[in-house]
């Protein structure tokens, strides 16, 4: 089946250490999405790429970087996490950033514990 | 500002129908979209609006109203697996999604 998948499922890192998280995806869209999600909130976007143009939230931290390398991976680093980091981060992608019923499918996330 | 509101949470019992609001007010409309999301997953579409009107798929309806900054998503015969956020997003001129923080919904037996 089709689908986007997101490694780790759960990942704990030290607070100051470095963790990349990473998506696939089998669909063939052109774009993809990084969200951050704390509990019981708005899924918040991060970055997108369409294709391989990066867009950059404006209140995204410098600390979150991301890379696609082709049009199935797409990782998020981040640099230095905090405690404030911890968080659900979801993936997503959609065939394209406009029109029609252009729906956003999501992977099953990754949930970051910093110690 | 960008704006997405719901209720925090619902509480209805199995069998019966519930209603969930959602008010916008967002830079330009482009659509309005509902998911679902059980909790420490991840959201899963549910149906799209971008004409007024009530549009109908199984037990999940999601009604429009763009001159109001209007939706609802109407649940029949709740089933104890209906349990779950229920995230509403509109799509706004930069066809960018704006998210609402949820409505958390508990079924009783």
């Amino acid at each position: 089946d089709a689908m986007v998948i997101q490694n780790p499922r759960y990942q704990v890192t030290q607070f100051g250490k470095p963790v990349t998280l990473s998506c696939s995806q089998t669909l063939n869209h052109n774009v993809m999405y990084w969200y951050q999600q704390k509990s019981s909130q708005a899924p918040k976007l991060l970055f997108h790429y369409y294709d391989k143009d990066f867009n950059n939230e404006a209140d995204t931290p410098d600390n979150f970087q991301s890379r696609r390398p082709n049009t199935s991976f797409c990782f998020l680093d981040i640099r230095s996490p905090g405690l404030g980091d911890a968080a659900m981060y979801l993936c997503a992608t959609s065939p394209e950033a406009a029109g029609g019923t252009d729906t956003q499918y999501f992977g099953p996330g990754t949930r970051l514990t910093v110690l | 500002g960008q704006n997405i509101d719901q209720p925090t949470e619902m509480t209805a019992t199995e069998g019966a129908i519930v209603q969930i609001n959602c008010t916008y007010q967002t830079s330009g409309f482009n659509g309005l979209f509902w998911y679902q999301q059980h909790a420490g997953e991840a959201p899963t579409f549910l149906s799209y609006n971008v004409l007024d009107g009530l549009e109908e798929k199984g037990r999940f309806s999601s009604f429009l109203s763009r001159s109001k900054g209007y939706s609802y998503l109407l649940l029949k015969e709740l089933q104890m697996k209906d349990s779950a956020s229920y995230l509403c997003a509109v799509r706004d001129s930069n066809y960018q999604l704006i998210w609402g923080a949820g409505t958390k919904l508990i079924i009783k037996p």
